[in-house]
């Protein structure tokens, strides 16, 4: 079935650092999402993309959507303790189809 | 109420038994989805629904789960002949629309033991 590779895994960072994460696709989707799950939570979303090539901003975070539809990368600048957890791409036609997820760990 | 719930939070259950879980989605969303994830992995999709009606049942793994919705609203995953591999935490989320944002429930975690 379809398939999302997500990297990296895991991330090791210090406060303060910027992260960059990315997913890319074999299928097209029409919009692109980006989650955010702390333990023992369900998923909730960070940034939702409708237009290829589209740039969008959330507070400290910023995502592209790729040319091609097939791709998507998450900024998070001046990484805080706050933003550990686990980040998911979802590409969605009709159904949501997830990436592995990376971690994020921030060292203090 | 103000987001989607999921009950119970946690159920341990014995291998072969039947469990019964339950998605209250947020009052008004028509689209109603059903995910399991198991550790260090991504939501794995198992049904849609539009209304009353399944639109998408092609990620329900085999004929032990089913799902039902018969008003609209709750909706029950059902699992018979619990085995240990359906282990996982089962996530429900609702949208407005299909094509709407989804919003997540807290998931349920099923143990089979």
């Amino acid at each position: 079935g379809q398939q999302l590779n997500q990297s990296p895994q895991s991330m090791f960072i210090q406060e303060g650092e910027d992260v960059s994460m990315n997913c890319t696709s074999s299928s097209i989707f029409n919009t692109w999402l980006w989650y955010k799950q702390d333990p023992g939570e369900g998923p909730v979303l960070l940034i939702a993309l409708y237009k290829a090539g589209e740039l969008t901003s959330n507070g400290r975070l910023t995502a592209q959507f790729g040319i091609t539809r097939k791709d998507s990368f998450l900024n998070i600048s001046a990484s805080i303790p706050s933003d550990v957890g686990i980040y998911f791409c979802a590409g969605h036609n009709y159904q949501l189809i997830w990436g592995a997820g990376t971690k994020l760990i921030i060292k203090p | 109420g103000a987001g989607v719930s999921q009950t119970p939070s946690n159920k341990v259950t014995e291998k072969g038994k039947y469990v019964e879980l339950r998605c209250d989605p947020i009052s008004g969303h028509t689209a109603l989805y059903w995910y399991r994830q198991s550790l260090g992995q991504g939501p794995e999709f198992l049904i849609y629904f539009q209304g009353t009606g399944a639109a998408d049942d092609s990620g329900l793994p085999n004929d032990r789960f089913f799902a039902v919705r018969p008003e609209g609203s709750v909706s029950t995953l059902k699992i018979q002949r619990t085995e240990r591999g359906d282990s996982a935490v089962y996530l429900c989320a609702s949208s407005l629309t299909e094509s709407a944002e989804a919003f997540f429930g807290q998931g349920t975690r099923l143990t089979v033991v």
